[in-house]
């Protein structure tokens, strides 16, 4: 275990409904991040958090919407998604500073019908 | 653009070879490199990293190369097992706080 979690860990959703994806990461760090991975394709950077504040949204459309309310937990609430947003949601933390190296939690599989 | 890439995507081993996964990278200014493994239904695992001042780093069985004058890094595994069969990233230190991932390697570890 790398000490982040995410849940649920899968999820079907249609095009209108309104869901969210939980990370809480159990390290004591001070930045979080939402990554996109699609099939052959490198992991996609979507946000990252510092100090609960935003500090990069990487041009991600607004039925992502990210939310951080403490340095612990980040949120990703989805809403009105299509189907080319199916992918494995992954969030990372890193201990902030100097330290560059993310951990990452286990993922949430998501399928948009 | 800046990249970091993968020069196979599928290497073949037997059990208790060696395995040597590589990769290229163009932005000179990266400081700071790692390498994720990454098995079916997980998130991606740290293995280790290296920064730019050295050429190499060793774990428990496996070893970062890097070679600034040609922007290659390189992973090698010692005695690689079946539980090594996974796809595995590098990434690279890519602006304020966020890495720049490549596409993956999958290794394949035969009994």
């Amino acid at each position: 275990e790398t000490g982040v979690t995410q849940t649920p860990r899968h999820l079907v959703m249609g095009m209108t409904n309104k869901k969210s994806l939980k990370c809480e990461q159990h390290l004591g760090h001070n930045a979080m991040y939402w990554y996109k991975q699609s099939a052959k394709k490198p992991l996609e950077l979507m946000f990252v958090y510092s100090l609960e504040e935003r500090v990069e949204n990487n041009s991600v459309p607004s039925r992502f919407s990210p939310e951080c309310p403490n340095s612990s937990h980040l949120f990703l609430h989805l809403h009105t998604l299509q189907p080319e947003d199916s992918a494995l949601y992954l969030c990372a933390s890193r201990a902030g500073g100097e330290t560059d190296t993310q951990y990452f939690g286990p993922g949430t599989r998501l399928t948009v019908l | 653009g800046e990249n970091v890439g993968l020069h196979l995507p599928t290497l073949s081993v037997q059990e208790g070879d060696n395995s040597i996964i590589n990769c290229a990278y163009s932005n000179s200014a990266s400081d700071y490199f790692i390498w994720y493994k990454q098995e079916s239904g997980k998130g991606p695992q740290f293995i280790i990293d290296i920064r730019s001042n050295m050429d190499k780093r060793q774990g428990q069985r496996v070893t970062v190369l890097l070679n600034k004058t040609v922007k290659h890094l390189s992973l090698q595994i010692a005695a690689t097992q079946p539980g090594d069969s996974a796809v595995y990233f590098c990434a690279e230190n890519s602006g304020y706080s966020t890495l720049t991932f490549g596409k993956g390697t999958m290794l394949l570890v035969s009994p």
